[in-house]
């Protein structure tokens, strides 16, 4: 099946630590997403990527770096730098056409302590 | 810059009755237009887009959504909540432009009581 997966589900970090977040697709998609949620917030976009190799931060961007070596990987992480990175973490894909839809996985809760 | 507004948090709704979530976006032409919908610790599924053409749009689940350029809204409905509808709703702004991201109203949250 046709997909985007996100691993770990769960992830305890300690205050200070980095931390990476995966996401894989196979659906053969250019665009890939990553948008952190926060009870009331909505979904705010951190970085965004239309090809390999090339990234665009989007609007809170300040603390997480991204790569994309590989079209089917954009994985995220949050380094020390995030001041409040407890979130849940959503990654998405889309063929990078106007009005596509995004794919989104099932997400990566993360906890600091 | 484009945003998205939903203007209501949290709606409660009882099982069997109708449902409309609002949404109002501001772009300066015709944007994409999508409702998503989230369960709780899930990712988002789509519920139903809008590019062009018919403004009134069906969804999976029953649902529609109706684009009405004049009020510059997209709102949700449905003729009749079942209570497995209790999810969070988004809506979401495309622009006609490659090489953007989707934007996402705060959402509301959906209860149906029985």
């Amino acid at each position: 099946d046709g997909g985007i997966t996100q691993s770990p589900k769960y992830l305890f970090r300690k205050e200070g630590q980095n931390v990476t977040l995966s996401c894989e697709q196979n659906l053969n998609h250019d665009a890939m997403y990553w948008y952190r949620q926060d009870p009331g917030q909505g979904l705010r976009l951190i970085y965004y990527s239309q090809i390999v190799n090339d990234f665009q931060k989007g609007d809170i961007a300040e603390g997480y770096s991204v790569s994309r070596e590989k079209k089917e990987s954009f994985p995220l992480t949050v380094t020390s730098a995030q001041k409040n990175p407890t979130a849940f973490y959503l990654c998405a894909s889309s063929q990078d056409t106007p009005g596509t839809e995004a794919f989104f996985g099932q997400g990566t809760r993360l906890t600091v302590v | 810059a484009q945003s998205v507004t939903q203007p209501d948090i949290h709606i409660t709704v009882s099982e069997g009755a109708s449902l409309e979530l609002r949404c109002n976006y501001s772009y300066g032409a015709t944007p994409y237009l999508f409702w998503y919908v989230q369960s709780p610790g899930q990712g988002l599924q789509l519920l139903l887009k809008y590019f062009s053409g018919d403004t009134l749009v069906q969804g999976i689940k029953g649902f529609e959504a109706e684009f009405k350029r004049s009020q510059s809204s997209f709102n949700l409905r449905k003729p009749s909540v079942h209570w497995s509808d209790a999810a969070e709703y988004f809506c979401a702004v495309g622009v006609r432009q490659a090489g953007t991201a989707l934007i996402f109203g705060k959402g509301t949250t959906l209860s149906v009581s029985s």
